[in-house]
């Protein structure tokens, strides 16, 4: 069975430093993908980055980046330059299944708390 | 602009009531889910459905039902509402098929059952 890990519930990060939150996951299928969600305070889920198993690069979006280690089973996010902004929860979710898959569900982890000092 | 809403967005009801909470996108997305969100837990799958009259159970599915008889909505059923399903609920869809199949949110649901 496929199982997503966060083993940080909270982190606390000085402003315009560089974050890294932890995530492992655990599948059998060779064909899956990663996504990290951020939640702020007023409760909506945003998506942020994804990541495909058979892509060879590490994901980029801005800030974002996914630092992806097939071998090791995990996909920390990066936040580079942290903002008070992102101060949030966030979320590593896996889904199983080929990218094109009309049928895939996606889990998640626990979440880890992340809190920006000024 | 394509979008996907749940109603109501709180709701306080009693041990033993039936409750719906409604999910209804505009997307045309085939994959369809409901997630309960709890401190802790992180989001976790109820139900989810890959088309109309398919459903599926998730990981915590006893006491909830769902049923798909279009696109567009999947609502959420609590049979008999106890206290242990307090909890935020997340309707969640994606397109399957194309894209990363990443999951479009809807705002959230906060049940609270006495």
């Amino acid at each position: 069975a496929q199982k997503i890990t966060q083993t940080q519930p909270g982190m606390f990060v000085q402003e315009k430093e560089a974050v890294t939150l932890d995530c492992t996951y655990d599948t059998s299928d060779p064909s899956y993908g990663l996504f990290w969600y951020k939640q702020p305070s007023s409760g909506e889920m945003i998506f942020l980055i994804y990541q495909g198993s058979y892509d060879q690069q590490n994901a980029t979006e801005g800030r974002y980046s996914l630092n992806f280690q097939k071998a090791r089973k995990s996909a920390n996010l990066v936040i580079s330059a942290s903002q008070l902004g992102d101060s949030a929860m966030y979320f590593c979710a896996m889904r199983e299944g080929p990218r094109y898959s009309s049928a895939s569900k996606i889990i998640f982890g626990s979440g880890t708390r992340l809190s920006i000092r000024p | 602009d394509a979008e996907i809403t749940q109603s109501p967005r709180h709701k306080i009801t009693e041990t033993g009531r039936q409750v719906t909470l409604a999910c209804h996108q505009t997307w045309n997305h085939n994959n369809m889910f409901w997630y309960r969100q709890d401190l802790g837990h992180g989001l976790r799958l109820i139900h989810y459905s890959y088309g109309v009259q398919d459903t599926n159970k998730g990981e915590v599915s006893d006491g909830y039902s769902v049923s798909r008889s279009n696109t567009e909505d999947l609502p959420l059923t609590l049979e008999s509402a106890a206290s242990s399903q307090t909890s935020v609920y997340f309707c969640a869809s994606s397109e399957g098929g194309l894209g990363s199949g990443e999951l479009f949110f809807g705002e959230g649901s906060r049940l609270t059952v006495l």
